[in-house]
């Protein structure tokens, strides 16, 4: 079964870079026709598209963030890493990693990461 | 970008009631789009529904997902104990992905 296991600070500071790692087991984020996606929810709100990417190293973002994040892939660690700099306390949320068949919807989540961003 | 608007906010019912969550979108959405989810509270969103109108796996069959264009509708057709959660639409379109704001179901 696929797992997805998000990790990385529980806090980070204003203005400073936010950096998560998503680590996949039970399959290979080298597989052909999936794509590896952050979304975020901050506390009590909905849901929130980073960006995603494909084995290739295709990226993809929200144009609302995509001046402000990274992400790259390991595929000798079978890991997702996410960037997201200059924070402020409006990027405080839950980060999830999920996986998407053929960019269309996220089939398995990781269980999400509370990020809080305060001095 | 394409919005999606989620009605209503809320919807309370019993269990064993039938519930209609629907989702508007800004301009039209390819089926093959449309995602919708279900999150409890502290645990992450599962997949209920994608291409608007075909279950995941392991999906019981009250659930079920219609529409097109604009509008799409996820319908439970007898409530669980299990089914009061927030349930989300999602689109992928135009090399993004946007989701509603989200329709909660509560217990009346």
């Amino acid at each position: 079964q696929l797992q997805l296991q998000e990790s990385g600070p529980g806090l980070v500071k204003p203005s400073e870079t936010l950096s998560l790692t998503c680590t996949v087991s039970g399959g290979s984020i080298s597989s052909s026709g999936y794509y590896w996606g952050w979304i975020r929810q901050p506390p009590g709100k909905g849901l929130d598209w980073i960006g995603s990417i494909y084995s290739s190293g295709s990226t993809y973002f929200n144009p609302s963030l995509k001046t402000r994040v990274t992400i790259s892939v390991d595929m000798s660690k079978n890991q997702i890493s996410l960037t997201l700099s200059s924070v402020t306390a409006a990027d405080t949320a839950v980060y999830y990693c999920a996986r998407s068949p053929d960019w269309y919807y996220f089939d398995f989540w990781g269980q999400g990461t509370l990020v809080t961003v305060s001095s | 970008e394409i919005v999606l608007t989620q009605s209503p906010g809320t919807l309370s019912l019993s269990p064993g009631e039938r519930a209609t969550l629907s989702c508007r979108a800004s301009q039209s959405v390819s089926s093959s789009y449309l995602a919708w989810y279900q999150q409890i509270p502290g645990q992450a969103p599962r997949l209920l529904i994608y291409g608007a109108s075909s279950r995941a796996t392991g999906i019981p069959d009250r659930f079920s997902g219609s529409g097109s264009g604009t509008d799409f509708t996820l319908t439970i057709g007898r409530l669980e104990p299990e089914d009061f959660a927030v349930y989300y639409c999602q689109q992928c379109g135009s090399s993004t992905y946007t989701f509603g704001q989200g329709t909660k179901v509560e217990i009346k």
